[in-house]
């Protein structure tokens, strides 16, 4: 069982373009969630995808952000025309609905997100 | 809506002693989980600890232990024996029922002296 793995580890980019980060979550975990830590704050919920199918949105993603999980593996979360704010490590964690631990989220390593 | 409040921004103690840092919640709920994660310096966020709401019992791990107010809506997190691998930042989360997202803290940064 390798963890919960991300890519890019890190991300710098020019205000306007758009970015795409994605995250392998454990093997057959069926749940996985996105959140984003800004510095000095405690991550916050973005969404989460049972397999494949979106169950919640927050009100933080905005229309520039969209997030998929096609065959309820792998996700990747695309952020289109970056703000400056949108600079913050993206975590990803994902959780099984059985096995030893059920429901308990592991993370990611994140990906920082800095807009220039 | 829930909340979680840590309101201690950094803490320090010395190797080998005891430090315990506090967590307040606001929930209606009555099925609910809660718990300490830990979140080294540039490393990702490990579970520390969990606390089922239904059960009276504090939740213990080694050397880390937590004192469960339900009534007060207070969960702190206890260190023992303090080791400088316990530096990090941890923050207190809320999770409703079992499938839910979790609610963070805002954190509280440990340093650890020798």
């Amino acid at each position: 069982d390798t963890g919960v793995s991300q890519n890019p580890r890190h991300k710098i980019t020019k205000r306007g373009q758009n970015v795409t980060f994605r995250c392998d979550p454990i093997s057959e975990h069926n749940r996985l969630y996105w959140y984003r830590q800004t510095l000095g704050q405690g991550p916050e919920f973005l969404t989460y995808f049972q397999n494949e199918a979106q169950l919640e949105k927050s009100r933080l993603l905005s229309d520039r952000f969209s997030a998929e999980r096609p065959k309820g593996s792998f996700s990747t979360l695309e952020i289109q025309r970056t703000e400056q704010g949108d600079s913050a490590m993206y975590l990803c964690a994902s959780s099984s609905l059985g096995g030893a631990a059920p429901y308990e989220q592991y993370f990611g390593p994140g990906t920082r997100l800095t807009v220039t | 809506a829930q909340t979680v409040t840590q309101s201690q921004p950094e803490m320090s103690v010395q190797e080998a002693e005891t430090v315990t840092l506090s967590c307040t919640y606001d929930t209606s709920e009555s099925d609910y989980y809660l718990f300490w994660y830990k979140q080294p310096p540039s490393r990702q966020m490990i579970l520390v600890i969990r606390q089922e709401a239904y059960k009276q019992q504090n939740a213990t791990e080694n050397r880390f232990s937590v004192n469960f107010q339900k009534a007060a809506k207070s969960f702190s997190l206890k260190i023992s024996d303090s080791q400088l691998g316990d530096a990090a930042m941890y923050f207190c989360a809320y999770r409703r029922g079992e499938t839910d997202k979790l609610i963070f803290g805002t954190g509280t940064r440990l340093q650890v002296f020798p």
